[in-house]
């Protein structure tokens, strides 16, 4: 079965750093979503693509966060400078189409921690 | 705020016992309910979708019923075996979020051996 693939899968680096996180959706799926996941609690959606373009962006911290997906296929979110309260689980998703008819379906997500 | 809430956070059960996790949300207007499954360390797998206009789903020893006037929904599983041991997360596409899915804090599942 295809996958959503995410890399990496650890990534541990030091505050005011710049942290980049790569994800590959299932082929033909033209709606991606990047996911925060804090430990113990449910995901919550940064940002949402369909094809190349930003639908959703309510809830991502602009002034640090920025994600894109040029080709309308795989994509790049990046935390710069990062800071303690970023540690968490990145988690990306992808469907056919908007979620009121498709299932999304998820990558193994990047575990990052801030020291 | 739109809410998902699910009940309890925990629970321990023996081998082949059948048992119901809930979820409740606080908008009626519902477009679709989806229940996951999180192991430890991995991301979510999707095991049930249900949309606003059916009453439940079901796949193998899982079945998922959704009603829209309760706000409710409950994952039913059957003959638990130790591998279903897992967090289990419902999200909700409700009414005014678009099509973003606010989830539940999940319940951790431990069946016992």
């Amino acid at each position: 079965e295809a996958e959503v693939a995410q890399s990496p899968r650890y990534k541990i680096t030091e505050k005011s750093q710049a942290v980049a996180f790569w994800c590959d959706p299932i082929s033909g799926h033209a709606t991606l979503y990047w996911y925060r996941q804090i430990l113990g609690q449910g995901p919550e959606l940064l940002v949402q693509f369909q094809d190349e373009s930003v639908v959703d962006d309510s809830q991502l911290p602009k002034d640090r966060f920025s994600a894109e997906r040029l080709k309308g296929v795989d994509s790049t979110l990046k935390i710069q400078p990062a800071e303690l309260g970023d540690s968490a689980m990145y988690l990306c998703a992808s469907s056919l189409g908007p979620t009121s008819n498709q299932p999304q379906h998820f990558g193994d997500g990047t575990r990052l921690s801030i020291l | 705020k739109q809410e998902v809430t699910q009940i309890p956070a925990a629970l321990s059960v023996p081998e082949g016992e059948n048992l119901v996790l809930n979820c409740s949300f606080t908008d009626s207007a519902i477009y679709n309910l989806q229940w996951f499954r999180q192991d430890p360390g991995k991301g979510l797998t999707s095991l049930l979708l249900i949309q606003s206009s059916q009453r439940e789903q079901t796949s193998g020893r899982l079945n998922a019923s959704l009603d829209k006037s309760s706000g409710r929904s409950t994952l039913y599983i059957a003959a638990s075996q130790p591998g279903d041991s897992a967090t289990y997360l419902c999200a909700a596409l409700l009414g005014t979020s678009g099509s973003r899915l606010t989830f539940g804090e999940g319940t951790q599942l431990t069946v016992n051996p």
